[in-house]
């Protein structure tokens, strides 16, 4: 059964400092996607990775994923009070259900 | 209007009601999703359509019964639900399926 972990779950840093959120997996996926959650708000997607090596990057935030370490990155560079927010990977075969983590719980102080 | 709608934004009903909820998506994609976020659980991947047809059904119990009757449009018929099915559920859709999704504003639903 495919577990999913991501870690920390709770993240409060300064701003302008740099992190990483790891989102790792228990059995063999090609696919995975990290989410943006704003307290009381909807969802919204901000990564689909879908091959080993893969790397994408939209402003202050960078994914990347390593199929065979089973392991998917946030980085966060530099960060700023607008990116405190709930991060979730989700992760699944193609063929298979797909699932969730926890979520990051980050905070980032002014 | 543009983006994901859904309707109704909040709900409440018995165990023994029968509700549907709507999602509108204004934004030409191909593909519609139905996810359920509830306090104690991760995110739930419920049901996935591509081009109308169901693609993805994820261990969701029969008493949630999605319909697609068009690429635009997306219900989840609820029948005998159960409290622990109190949850925000959460519409989506993507040009195609694994391309970027846009949500929904979500649909409160409490079965009392």
């Amino acid at each position: 059964e495919l577990k999913v972990e991501q870690n920390p779950l709770f993240l409060s840093m300064q701003e302008e400092k740099n992190y990483t959120i790891y989102c790792n997996y228990s059995t063999t996926s090609d696919r995975l996607y990290w989410y943006r959650q704003d307290p009381g708000k909807s969802l919204e997607s901000l990564f689909v990775l879908l091959s080993n090596g893969a790397v994408k990057q939209e402003g202050r935030l960078m994914a990347s994923l390593d199929t065979k370490a089973r392991l998917s990155t946030l980085h966060i560079t530099a960060a700023v009070h607008d990116l405190s927010a709930t991060y979730f990977c989700a992760v699944g075969p193609r063929d298979d259900k797909i699932i969730f983590g926890k979520g990051t719980r980050l905070h980032i102080l002014p | 209007e543009t983006g994901v709608t859904q309707t109704p934004r909040h709900l409440v009903m018995g165990m023994t009601n029968k509700k549907s909820l709507k999602c509108e998506q204004h934004l030409g994609h191909n593909a519609m999703y139905w996810y359920k976020q509830s306090a104690k659980k991760p995110l739930e991947l419920m049901f996935v359509y591509s081009l109308e047809e169901r693609v993805e059904n994820n261990s969701v119990p029969s008493r949630f019964s999605p319909e697609c009757p068009n690429s635009s449009h997306l219900f989840l018929h609820l029948h005998t639900l159960q409290p622990e099915d109190s949850a925000l559920y959460l519409c989506a859709s993507s040009q195609e399926r694994d391309s970027s999704e846009f949500f929904g504003p979500g649909t409160r639903l409490t079965v009392l």
